[in-house]
């Protein structure tokens, strides 16, 4: 089946430190694959998405890189700020399908000052 | 534009009895999604309607969770009895068509069954 593996948190990192999640998936056929965020208080929110392999995900300054070879999606970021504390969801959805995110576990991030 | 509205925030009932949530989707989407996410799990479709027919329900516990979408814009999720399993926060997301990953989500419904 169709499922997705994040390591587990929760990761405390100090003020600009470099950022890696790691998240491994696997699927049928060719998935588009995301990581979402949520930040205390409020509700989950798109952060980055890849739709095929190699294709390079990024926004706010994360990246994540499509690598088909190793069925892996890792979360990168080169210097977090405290403003980055929140939970990071991987997921993916299986291509073509009209169907619904498959999400990981989640990962705990804590950036102190 | 206004986002996901979800109420209410926060639920505490006792096992057996009965709950709804309700959720408004962001005006225009067309697919809307109802998550339950356990303490320290991630988001788990219960059920995925497209306007207001049903996309996907095979993880709704159909003998105790029921949904609705009358007139394929709000959107209501009903438990019961509740279990003592049921606690969790309730996600409703919308998206503007199904299949593409982009969701919008509103901020949960907390329900503690005790």
């Amino acid at each position: 089946g169709n499922s997705v593996t994040q390591m587990e948190g929760p990761v405390t990192l100090s003020e600009e430190a470099f950022l890696t999640i790691n998240c491994t998936y696997t699927a049928t056929g060719y998935p588009s694959l995301f990581w979402y965020v949520q930040y205390p208080g409020e509700g989950l929110q798109l952060l980055l998405k890849a739709t095929k392999a190699d294709d390079k995900g990024s926004n706010k300054g994360f990246e994540a890189t499509y690598r088909k070879e190793t069925t892996s999606f890792h979360l990168e970021k080169g210097s977090v700020q405290v403003s980055d504390s929140a939970v990071y969801f991987c997921a993916l959805i299986r291509g073509g399908s009209q169907g619904n995110l498959i999400f990981g576990k989640g990962t705990k991030l804590s950036v102190k000052p | 534009e206004a986002g996901v509205a979800q109420s209410p925030r926060y639920k505490i009932i006792e096992k057996r009895q009965s709950v709804a949530f309700w959720c408004n989707p962001i005006s225009g989407h067309a697919t809307l999604y109802w998550y339950q996410q356990i303490l320290g799990q991630g988001p788990k479709l219960l059920i995925q309607f497209q306007n207001n027919g049903v996309v996907d329900d095979s993880q709704l516990p159909k003998d105790r969770f029921s949904a609705e979408r009358l007139k394929g814009v709000d959107s209501t999720l009903k438990i019961q009895p509740a279990k003592l399993e049921d606690s969790a926060v309730y996600l409703c997301a919308s998206s503007t068509r199904g299949g593409t990953g982009e969701l919008f989500f509103g901020e949960g419904s907390r329900l503690t069954v005790l």
